[in-house]
């Protein structure tokens, strides 16, 4: 199994563009999950979905990000327009439990630098 | 609210001394308990995890961690800390009792080994 792919590993962009973050969850896996992790905050989780459907967004930051998953097998992290407070590592992560507590499969990550 | 808490921050140990990563929680109830590694510029992998059973639960790369209720603690150990075993220590619960499937990841502990 390939596990958890993210594209790109590396973003660099200038404030004010919109930024896309690509996750494939690992195969037959129904959770999917968005982190960030940044040195003053930590990893934050942003939203989950359970079979495609977001249950829980209170963490997205604000109205410039939103996440889409339209099928089992691809999601992606928008922000529009990105700003310099945006720059963190994003994680997605995926899990094959029906409940959500198994272990949490983690993608290596997409590091953001937004100038 | 829930909570899990890493006491320390950053532990610098030398190589072949015993180790020991603090994680304490507060739920009502005993949560899941996980603890996952990360190495500089990889995702979060897991290392153990306790649902139930057996307090003592080995995990990979020679870790165990104990869970004890009375101290609300989850604690990783290794007898002998191998220079490889440098990153950044996550623990994370997930609240039985919630019916959101979230993990709640500590802040982390970062690792140095001394050769």
């Amino acid at each position: 199994d390939a596990g958890v792919i993210q594209s790109p590993r590396h973003e660099v962009t200038e404030m004010g563009q919109e930024v896309t973050l690509r996750c494939k969850p690992i195969s037959g896996h129904d959770y999917l999950f968005w982190y960030r992790q940044t040195m003053m905050r930590g990893l934050e989780l942003l939203i989950y979905f359970n079979n495609n459907v977001p249950i829980d967004d209170s963490g997205m930051p604000e109205d410039r990000f939103s996440a889409k998953m339209p099928n089992a097998s691809f999601s992606t992290l928008k922000i529009q327009p990105s700003e310099p407070r945006d720059s963190a590592v994003y994680f997605c992560a995926s899990s094959g439990s029906g409940t959500g507590f198994d272990e949490q499969f983690f993608g290596p990550g997409t590091r953001l630098t937004v100038l | 609210a829930q909570s899990v808490t890493q006491p320390d921050i950053h532990i610098t140990v030398s190589e072949g001394a015993s180790l020991e990563l603090r994680c304490n929680y507060s739920y009502g109830a005993t949560p899941y308990l996980f603890w996952y590694v990360q190495s500089p510029g990889q995702g979060l992998q897991l290392l153990l995890k306790y649902f139930s059973g057996d307090t003592l639960v080995q995990g990979i790369k020679g870790f165990e961690a104990e869970f004890k209720r009375s101290q609300s603690s989850f604690n990783l150990r290794k007898p002998s800390v191998h220079w490889s075993d440098a990153a950044e220590y996550f623990c994370a619960a997930f609240d039985r009792g919630s019916t959101l499937g979230r993990l709640y990841f500590g802040r982390g502990t970062q690792l140095t080994v001394w050769p």
